[in-house]
């Protein structure tokens, strides 16, 4: 079947940096994306991998390995805005590129 | 371009009703997905339609029903609603729904069954 693992909740300090993890099982892998969701509001869009390896954008990098079916969100210098909820979603190449998501990784920032 | 709107915002209803949301997507954009989110939960997908045709179907009962219109507007119905069904209900839309698609999210409906 098709599923995404991504811890819970995660806590970290102001100004450090922190891992979400999202591990993944799915037929037809085309892409992981990631996305945050502040209380109360829409989720956005954050980043994607097509390929392994780094992508890059400001604060926020993410991680990507096939093989391991594995990836990773990366936030840097984190500020108390970043507190929100982060999901991992996968295309689905075998169900019409459908998205799969995880079940979102709350991050709680303390001062 | 302006985003995704969603309406009506907010909703109250009684057990035993129906309601219908609204979704228009962003100009050109022809997918459009729907889902629900209870607090503190993820996403749980309901359906996808591209260019009028239901493309993807999540697990949901068949109280719960979408179409899509010839100018890529969506709408979702919900029959018979039971306490369970308050929630979010988020729209999303991308261009062709494809590989490397964003999706855009509208700002929701919140739904509350008494």
């Amino acid at each position: 079947g098709q599923s995404l693992e991504q811890p819970s909740e995660v806590t970290a300090v102001e100004g450090a940096i922190v891992q979400i993890n999202c591990t993944y099982q799915t037929s037809g892998f085309y892409g992981l994306s990631w996305y945050q969701q502040h209380d109360g509001g829409a989720p956005t869009f954050l980043s994607y991998n097509g390929l392994d390896g780094l992508e890059e954008t400001g604060r926020f990098s993410s991680f990507l390995s096939r093989s391991d079916s594995y990836g990773y969100l990366l936030l840097q210098e984190l500020q108390m805005k970043d507190s929100a909820s982060y999901f991992c979603a996968v295309r689905d190449g075998d169900s019409n590129y459908q998205l799969i998501w995880g079940a979102g990784t709350k991050l709680i920032i303390k001062p | 371009k302006a985003g995704v709107t969603q309406t009506p915002r907010y909703l109250i209803k009684t057990r035993g009703q129906q309601v219908t949301l609204s979704c228009s997507p962003i100009s050109g954009h022809r997918s459009v997905s729907w889902y629900q989110q209870t607090p503190g939960q993820g996403l749980q997908f309901l359906f996808e339609y591209f260019s009028e045709t239901q493309r993807n179907k999540g697990n949901f009962p068949g109280r719960f029903s979408g179409r899509q219109f010839s100018n890529s507007r969506s709408e979702m119905n919900v029959s018979t609603l039971e306490l369970g069904d308050s929630a979010l209900y988020l729209c999303a839309s991308s261009g062709e729904g494809g590989r490397q698609e964003t999706q855009y999210f509208g700002p929701g409906t919140r739904l509350l069954v008494l």
